[in-house]
């Protein structure tokens, strides 16, 4: 999951499985969230994308999942690749009120093993 | 279609001196934001142009600043740099601003060292 702080928490998981990342928001007026993967030495990659009026979006080996009540997001990449190893980012839209602007949380790394 | 391209890739400036880094959105995108990822921390909020206004600035102080020209393409100005603006400099855009919730694509970025 999330964290403040220099270190990124970093989830390891073996090829094949699937991976879960979570991400805890704080703004309950947030209203559209994203998630992004960031290869080393690239911008962030969209990946997928969910509205606050759902609760579960699929995408290609990809899941968001959407918890209002907890204020908590997750990603599930099914049957992890080494392509996934990456961080990933979760960002929320805090609306009108921040401007529209996206905030991103701390990432975490997910490093695929053989 | 092109992505959303950032110049330099690279900038090395000394502490005091002045950058500015460029950023040209995918077309027919009218939004550009930029954010700033410095090492082993998240992305934190810059600035939001939209149709060549400034929207929003992120907590940042004023010799951070920027435009957006007719064409959308946008510039980011660092006056008065200091060592901890060592970052990399992302840029992104999406149709219409992010109040439409629209996808947003980020460029590679600008990676800046100050010494």
């Amino acid at each position: 999951g999330e964290s403040v702080g220099l270190h990124l928490p970093t989830l390891s998981v073996q090829e094949g499985d699937n991976s879960i990342i979570n991400c805890a928001y704080s703004n309950s007026a947030s209203d559209y969230f994203i998630w992004y993967k960031q290869e080393s030495g690239k911008g962030p990659q969209f990946i997928i994308d969910i509205r606050s009026n759902m609760d579960k979006r699929q995408g290609q080996r990809v899941t968001v999942l959407l918890n209002k009540t907890v204020k908590h997001l997750s990603l599930q990449i099914a049957a992890t690749q080494p392509g996934d190893s990456a961080v990933y980012f979760c960002a929320e839209n805090r609306g009108s009120n921040s401007g529209y602007a996206l905030n991103f949380g701390k990432g975490t790394s997910l490093l695929v093993t053989p | 279609e092109a992505g959303v391209t950032q110049s330099p890739t690279h900038l090395i400036k000394t502490r005091g001196q002045q950058a500015t880094l460029r950023c040209s959105p995918i077309s027919g995108h009218t939004s550009v934001y930029w954010y700033q990822q410095a090492l082993g921390l998240g992305l934190q909020f810059l600035l939001w142009y939209d149709e060549g206004e400034e929207r929003n600035r992120g907590n940042f102080p004023p010799r951070f600043s920027g435009r957006q020209f007719p064409n959308y393409s946008s510039e980011l100005n660092v006056n008065a740099l200091e060592l901890e603006d060592s970052a990399l400099y992302l840029c992104a855009s999406s149709l219409g601003g992010w109040g439409a919730r629209a996808e947003a694509f980020f460029g590679q970025g600008t990676r800046l060292t100050v010494v």
